[in-house]
Parts: structure tokens; sequence; C-alpha cells
């Protein structure tokens, strides 16, 4: 079965250190894949996006890879702040089901001033 | 932040009633979705739409109905409320295929 895997435990760390949150999957073959934050009581908000032909994409201190050989992407914090604690969603647009998308559990990381 | 607007943002209610919850949209983006959100199982697609009147089923949508009359509405429907239907359930919206989704802040729902 389709399955995505992000950091099964909470992350901490603390401020000005590089935080680095991965996302596993198997059985799929997206094209692109998302990454997502959410605020307690809120909806999910869009980060980044990378296509399956890119290797990493940034922005500002965010940077994202994709490896489809590994079936993994790795999102990093750099310079973390506590304003960046929040739990990180990743989301696959599974090749061949349209509009699907379909999204991990997502982690919780805390930036410890 | 996109125009999205999820109604009611609370809701209880018992077993075996319906429910009707609404989105609402103000970017004339295409697609739409409804989403469930719940402990260890993340966020899973309920059912979407590509158009008005066009909608296709996800990866939950046993006990779900949807309709889309106009671009800016798309109403998700529970039509006997079961307890296992507790949720946080959000709306989504895209312009394009694969696009990036913006989220409504959802609706928290508690089927007694």
């Amino acid at each position: 079965s389709q399955k995505i895997e992000q950091n099964s435990e909470a992350l901490n760390i603390q401020e000005g250190k590089t935080a680095t949150l991965t996302c596993n999957y198997t059985n799929y073959s997206p094209a692109y894949l998302q990454w997502y934050r959410q605020d307690p009581g809120r909806g999910p908000v869009f980060l980044l996006l990378i296509r399956e032909n890119e290797k990493e994409k940034r922005k500002e201190r965010l940077k994202v890879t994709f490896d489809t050989t590994l079936k993994q992407s790795l999102f990093h914090i750099t310079a973390s702040q506590p304003a960046d604690s929040a739990t990180y969603l990743c989301a696959l647009d599974a090749l061949g089901t349209g509009n699907q998308f379909y999204f991990g559990t997502g982690t919780s990381l805390t930036v410890i001033p | 932040d996109a125009g999205i607007t999820q109604s009611p943002r609370h809701k209880v209610t018992e077993t075996g009633t319906p429910v009707t919850l609404r989105c609402h949209q103000t970017e004339n983006h295409r697609y739409m979705y409804w989403y469930r959100q719940d402990p260890g199982h993340g966020l899973r697609l309920i059912h979407y739409s590509y158009g008005v009147k066009d909608t296709d089923k996800g990866e939950v949508s046993d006990g779900y109905s949807v309709s889309r009359s106009k671009t800016e509405d798309f109403l998700l429907t529970l039509e006997s409320a079961t307890s296992s239907q507790t949720s946080v359930y959000f709306c989504a919206i895209s312009d394009r295929v694969s696009q990036p989704q913006h989220f409504g802040d959802g609706t928290r729902l508690s089927i007694l």
C-alpha cells in the first residue's frame, strides 16, 4: 500500500541551529512534493514545492531536497527561531492520480530559545 | 491569505443527523478539496472538485457527499453522521493541478 512517513517523534532544537525534517515514501512516483506548515487551530500553509526533476529548492532560510531514488525529501530550516515552532507536513502529488495529494502525519518542531 | 471561509467553525451534533459544511472562496480557483484531519492519520482527502458540478471521490469518501453549484462554494454533507466522522475538516483550493493548495482554518465537528 502507499505510505508516507515523517519523523515520528517531535523534534526539539536550540535556537540558531538547523532543523532537518524527513519525508519518506513508498509505492509512489510523485511528480511533485510539497511542504506545508501548520500552527495549532489553523489550516496548513504552503511553504515550498519541488518537482521530480529538481534536486533542491530554496526559499530564504528554507531548503528542500528531493531524492527520487531514495524516495525521500529533506526539509531544512537554517538559523531556526522560536517562531518556526509548528508542525510541518509533506504532501505528494501521486503521479497518475490527477489532483489527489497524499499528506504525511507531520513532524512537530519546537525551537527552544 | 487566500480568501477561504469555512462555516461553521465548530459544530456538535448527534449520531444520525445530517450535517452540511460550507467552504466559500473569493479567489475564483478552479479546484476545491475537502480533507479530514485525525491524530495519527494526517490529512486525508474526502472529495474534490475540478469545476462547477464536477466532483470526484478521494481516499475516504464513504459516508460523505459533495456539491458544487457555483465556483465559489463547495459543500460537504454527512447524510447521517456517525461518531467515526468526528474530526477536523479542512477545505482547500488551488488554481491548477498539482499546484500549492490554500487551506481554510477548518471546522471542528463533534458527533455524539
